[in-house]
């Protein structure tokens, strides 16, 4: 989706490692979330962020943070990467309550 | 926390055959998406319910939710290659929106 974009696409970490997943939207959106996806488990919740300055946790949030200084941005940070992070990780957004979601494409991570 | 169960966790349906999946959660639902993932890509809105015993249809693909919103199908008639890819089910689990997804089902569309 054009109104969503992920970076990078790929990355491998050696374990121990940290990196940044950057989010960026242009379609003005509220809310704001990051998933990963493992083959099995669908997509799970790891942070989600309603407005411009707030967080809140999701399902999976250990090992995992946030930071949304901006309506357009949210990332996410791994500050010791682990194999068991190894996974696909989605941003989506959302205008408001009951209305479509948009996901990026996904980056691909592999911690080795 | 409330849980989204996708049944079957896959299926393999011949060309033109039809199939259903399901999506129930434990409970009540503010809304319900459906999703589709072709690999190695995000994820396509294809439709959301919100109100029980809501219908929609979108060319060969048609979705319900029960009268209890607690349980929605997704049924696609006369499938075809490209209805391949894993379908998702999602919905708020609360009044501020925030979105939990089922496990997904994978659909595999042979000739």
């Amino acid at each position: 989706n054009a109104g969503v974009t992920q970076t990078p696409k790929f990355q491998v970490l050696k374990t121990g490692q940290s990196m940044t997943l950057q989010c960026a939207q242009d379609m003005n959106h509220n809310s704001m979330y990051w998933y990963r996806q493992d083959p099995g488990m669908g997509l799970r919740l790891i942070y989600y962020s309603a407005s411009e300055g707030t967080t809140d946790k999701g399902e999976v949030p250990n090992g995992y943070n946030v930071s949304r200084l901006n309506k357009r941005e949210f990332s996410l940070r791994l500050e010791s990467a682990a194999p068991s992070q190894t996974s696909v990780y989605f941003c989506a957004l959302q205008d408001r309550v009951y209305t479509e979601a948009f996901f990026g494409q996904g980056t691909r991570l592999t911690v080795v | 926390s409330q849980e989204l169960e996708q049944s079957p966790q896959s299926l393999i349906v011949q060309e033109g055959k039809n199939l259903t999946i399901n999506c129930t959660s434990s409970k009540t639902l503010y809304g319900l998406y459906w999703y589709k993932q072709k690999y190695g890509e995000g994820l396509i809105f294809l439709m959301m319910l919100q109100k029980g015993g809501e219908e929609k249809s979108h060319e060969k693909i048609t979705a319900k939710l029960d009268e209890k919103k607690q349980q929605s199908s997704l049924h696609i008639t006369a499938s075809q290659p490209s209805h391949a890819g894993i379908y998702l089910c999602g919905g708020p689990t609360d009044s501020w929106g925030k979105l939990q997804f089922g496990a997904g089902t994978q659909v595999v569309v042979t000739p």
